[in-house]
């Protein structure tokens, strides 16, 4: 099992560009989340998906949008790039009724300049 | 309102015991989690409580108190690979599934 992967490991944007983070799991885990972690700072929820077809919004969702067509994939899109949105960003998903033991992926360092 | 509180940093010596506390405020609590994470590196799962008492996973150990809001991480026989930053999460039950909110998190500095 690969676990959860995450694409691109790094991507430098433009302000107002737009761009999509990939995150899939191959262990067919029902749960999975989006968070960012800035600096000396936790980590914050930003979308999550209890299952193919349902999504919810987190602590921070304004500027992105997530879809969740298959168990695998969970992406997340930037919809116009801000520097507020330079950050790290994981993806993380767990076993149904598990989902605080969640797996997650090594992480997108994305800048926006 | 909601929130987590865990000291910023803990250091402590190779072979010593280290507690890293953790209190939480919030409605519709469900558990506590704890996490590890290293310089550059993705979070890790290390325990979880959803009911009162203690946990032991080898030479961690987790403790909850639903009724003080509070929990700890108990790591012993420190080594210097436990150097990293520790983050306590709480979870809330929705409608939607559980939802983690994550402390700020505890850098563990493991010194000679």
């Amino acid at each position: 099992n690969a676990g959860v992967t995450q694409t691109p490991k790094f991507q430098v944007l433009k302000t107002g560009q737009s761009m999509t983070l990939q995150c899939a799991q191959d262990m067919n885990h029902e749960y999975m989340s989006w968070y960012r972690q800035d600096p000396g700072m936790g980590l914050r929820l930003i979308h999550y998906s209890v299952g193919a077809g349902i999504t919810d919004q987190g602590e921070v969702p304004n500027g992105y949008n997530v879809s969740r067509s298959t168990t695998e994939d969970f992406p997340l899109r930037l919809l116009s790039a801000a520097p507020s949105q330079t950050s790290v960003y994981f993806c993380a998903s767990s076993p149904k009724g598990r989902a605080t033991e969640q797996y997650f992926g090594p992480g997108t360092r994305l800048t926006v300049t | 309102g909601q929130s987590l509180e865990q000291p910023s940093e803990v250091t402590a010596v190779e072979g010593a015991i280290v507690q890293i506390n953790c209190t939480y405020q919030t409605s519709g609590f469900y558990g506590l989690s704890w996490y590890q994470q290293h310089d550059g590196g993705a979070p890790t799962f290390l325990s979880y409580n959803a009911l009162d008492g203690l946990e032991e996973t080898g030479r961690f150990s987790s403790f909850l108190s639903r009724s003080d809001s509070y929990g700890y991480l108990l790591l012993q026989e420190l080594q210097m690979k436990d150097s990293a930053s520790y983050f306590c999460a709480y979870s809330i039950l929705t409608g939607g599934g559980n939802k983690l909110t994550f402390g700020t998190g505890t850098q563990l500095k493991v010194e000679l």
